[in-house]
């Protein structure tokens, strides 16, 4: 199976930073990648996907970029609503595989 | 309005069995492949099993293989996870989530846009 590999695994920042956030797979997966976020008690919701596209509905802040083995999930100007846990998934490979998540905490 | 619910979780002694039921709304079930992914309290997201949109192929983790069973009814926009021999690492909630797509196999595997609210499977003594 392909390992994905989040870091950090927790991040603190303010209201208004920009936060930057890889995800590493053991092998290529070209740009078959998604993004999701988490908060507390809720489903995961899809952010991104294949690396770069952004999924209807979510904020122009949140953008995706890379490919091959390495990726980033960038928030550009976090907002209250942004504080959760995010996952990468790849689904080059079968069976589909996540990291192991990356909290974003207020600083 | 796309809705995903999951029933069925609860506590359960390991070596019994549970079923858990995913009821969906809001889109045309019978053209989606469907899966089920779980998640320990506290830690990240396994993917469990899938099926795709007419039941012809399942698929499903090594650490159930043999013990799980995926199902769909599409007449009653339903998806099912029959759970046998439980365990105490099973312990977790159980997501149903739709594919973007009606297919799903080994060669063709996507990610899943809705969610459900998760249902708690405890497996203790």
């Amino acid at each position: 199976d392909i390992q994905m590999t989040q870091s950090p695994s927790t991040l603190s920042a303010s209201v208004g930073d920009g936060v930057f956030i890889t995800c590493r797979a053991s092998q290529s997966i070209s740009n078959w990648l998604a993004w999701y976020q988490q908060k507390p008690g809720k489903a995961p919701k899809l952010l991104i996907y294949q690396a770069s596209s952004l999924e209807s509905g979510v904020p122009s802040r949140f953008s995706g970029s890379g490919s091959g083995t390495e990726f980033t999930l960038t928030i550009n100007s976090l907002q209250p609503d942004d504080f959760a846990t995010y996952y990468c998934q790849q689904y080059n490979s079968s069976p589909c595989t996540f990291g192991q998540g990356t909290k974003v905490e207020i600083k | 309005e796309v809705q995903l619910v999951e029933s069925g979780g609860d506590l359960v002694q390991p070596g019994r069995s549970l079923r858990l039921s995913c009821a969906a709304s809001g889109f045309s079930f019978h053209d989606y492949a469907m899966h089920w992914v779980r998640q320990a309290p506290g830690r990240g997201l396994e993917w469990v099993s899938g099926i795709s949109w007419n039941s012809g192929f399942r698929d499903y983790a090594d650490s159930v293989k043999g013990r799980f069973t995926i199902s769909r009814d599409n007449a009653k926009n339903s998806l099912y996870l029959q759970m046998n021999s439980l365990r105490a690492d099973d312990t977790a909630f159980y997501y149903c989530a739709k594919d973007i797509e009606g297919v799903t196999s080994p060669q063709h595997i996507n990610y899943f846009d809705y969610w459900g609210q998760g249902a708690l499977v405890t497996v203790s003594s």
